[in-house]
C-alpha cells in the first residue's frame, strides 16, 4: 500500500516555464488537496477536491491549475512558473469522512523558481 | 478563511517532564479539529481528528481535548521523550467538510535530554 506519492521530489524550474507536480494514491480516497508551506507561513490550501470531476480553490489558488479526471490522481499545474512560487508543497488525501481519518499526507515536493 | 492560531510558537521542554499547547479556531460553523505531528524531513502524520464539544482522545502519552463553544484545543504530552521533539499542527475546515484545511503555523516542540 503506496498511500499518497507524489513526484518529482525536488525540482528547480526558470521563471515563465511550466510544469505539473503529480500525486496519487490508492487508498480509493475520495478527498484530495494540494498545500505550499514556506516558512513562517505554515500550510496554506491551495486547491481541493471532493471526487473525481470536482475541483475548488483554497487559500492562495493563483498560479495554479487543478484536474481531477480519476479518483486516484490530483495534478497541480504551475502555469508559468514565478519565484514566488519557491515552496515545497504537499498533497493530501482523506476518505470521504475527513472527520473521522484525518488527511494522509505526501512527502512533499520540493520546488524552487529560479 | 478562517484564523486558526497555535501558542505557544516553539517549547523547549526537559525529558521526562510534561508538557501542552493550545490551538484555536473559530467555533462558528465547527467541523472537525485536526492534530498532526510533523517531524523533520518527513510529512504530517494525523494523531487526532475531534468533532464533538468536550471531546477527549488519547494515544500513547500524547491526549488531546476539545472546546467547540469557546474555539480552543489543548495537546498534551505526559512524561516527554527525545522522540516527541517535532512541529505539532492543528487545523480545521471552514464548515462542512466538504472543504480542505486551514493549518495554525504549529508549534515546534523540543525536548531536551
Amino acid at each position: 500500500n503506496a498511500g499518497v506519492t507524489q513526484t518529482p521530489k525536488f525540482q528547480v524550474l526558470k521563471t515563465g516555464q511550466s510544469m505539473t507536480l503529480q500525486c496519487a494514491q490508492d487508498m480509493n480516497h475520495e478527498y484530495m488537496s494540494w498545500y505550499r508551506q514556506d516558512p513562517g507561513m505554515g500550510l496554506r490550501l491551495i486547491h481541493y477536491s471532493v471526487g473525481a470531476g470536482i475541483t475548488d480553490q483554497g487559500e492562495v489558488p493563483n498560479g495554479y491549475n487543478v484536474s481531477r479526471s480519476t479518483t486516484e490522481d490530483f495534478p497541480l499545474r504551475l502555469l508559468s512558473a514565478a519565484p514566488s512560487q519557491t515552496s515545497v508543497y504537499f498533497c493530501a488525501s482523506s476518505s470521504g469522512t475527513p472527520k473521522n481519518y484525518g488527511y494522509t499526507f505526501g512527502s512533499g515536493t520540493r520546488l524552487t523558481v529560479v | 478563511i478562517l484564523n486558526v492560531e497555535q501558542s505557544p510558537q516553539s517549547l523547549h521542554v526537559q525529558e521526562g517532564d510534561s508538557t501542552n499547547f493550545t490551538c484555536s479556531f473559530p467555533s462558528s460553523n465547527f467541523y472537525a479539529l485536526h492534530w498532526y505531528r510533523w517531524e523533520t524531513a518527513k510529512s504530517p502524520e494525523a494523531l487526532f481528528v475531534m468533532t464533538l464539544n468536550g471531546d477527549e482522545k488519547k494515544k500513547g502519552r500524547i491526549s488531546a481535548t476539545l472546546n467547540t463553544k469557546e474555539g480552543y484545543s489543548y495537546l498534551y504530552i505526559k512524561g516527554s521523550q527525545p522522540e516527541d521533539s517535532a512541529t505539532y499542527l492543528c487545523a480545521s475546515h471552514s464548515g462542512g467538510g466538504a472543504d480542505g484545511l486551514t493549518f495554525g503555523k504549529g508549534t515546534h516542540l523540543i525536548i531536551q535530554p
